[in-house]
């Protein structure tokens, strides 16, 4: 089965600089895609990015970018001059694609929180 | 272009009673998921059903339970209510079944067992 391991609970970063949230997984698959989802207080759960496994190419979306290593199997959120908007739980998710062994639900790592100090 | 919605936002049930949740996705969308989001356990994902069937299940009992509507709209049953059902059940849509069609979430029904 497959498992998503995000290190670190919790992270603190300054208004309008740069942060890392880090994400690792476990999967036997070659074809899968990885996404990350932000959760703020409201709970309501957002899609921030999403990266296919077959794709070299790291996903961009504005200020939100991701270092994809297949081999390492590391799947890292960068996020640019942060805001006090980004202030939210971010999970990091797997899904297994629909060859093979078809797909299934999300798999989420246990989430980070992250702070932006004014 | 309306979102997910989920109904009811909240839900106060005691053990033993059945619960029932609702989750209409968004127009187009053919896949619905349901997700729990339990203190302490995270996100588990519960049921995924596309086209009026069950596609696949999460590590759940049975008595969590579901169905798809013709209009795609969902419902998720819980029987034999225990305290550790008491949950944020987060339900999310998306196109069909392709792995890497994004799922969009609705603001989630917070149940809670007494």
């Amino acid at each position: 089965a497959q498992t998503v391991t995000q290190s670190q609970p919790e992270m603190s970063v300054q208004e309008a600089e740069t942060v890392t949230l880090s994400c690792t997984y476990d999967t036997s698959e070659s074809d899968y895609y990885l996404f990350w989802y932000k959760q703020p207080p409201s709970r309501q759960m957002i899609l921030v990015i999403r990266q296919e496994a077959y794709k070299q190419q790291n996903a961009t979306e504005n200020r939100f970018s991701v270092n994809f290593q297949k081999a390492a199997k590391s799947f890292s959120l960068k996020i640019s001059d942060s805001q006090l908007g980004d202030a939210a739980m971010y999970f990091c998710a797997y899904r297994r694609g629909y060859s093979g062994g078809g797909a299934d639900g999300l798999t989420f790592g246990k989430g980070t929180h992250l702070i932006i100090q004014p | 272009e309306a979102g997910v919605t989920q109904s009811p936002t909240h839900l106060i049930k005691t053990r033993g009673q059945q619960a029932t949740l609702r989750c209409s996705p968004i127009s187009g969308h053919t896949s619905v998921y349901w997700y729990q989001q339990a203190l302490g356990l995270g996100l588990q994902f519960l049921l995924w059903y596309d086209e009026g069937e069950e596609r696949n299940r999460g590590n759940f009992p049975p008595r969590f339970s579901g169905r798809q509507f013709p209009n795609y709209s969902s419902e998720l049953n819980v029987n034999a209510l225990e305290l550790e059902d008491s949950a944020l059940y987060l339900c999310a849509s998306s196109l069909g079944l392709a792995g890497g069609y994004e799922q969009y979430f609705g603001p989630g029904t917070r149940l809670t067992v007494t």
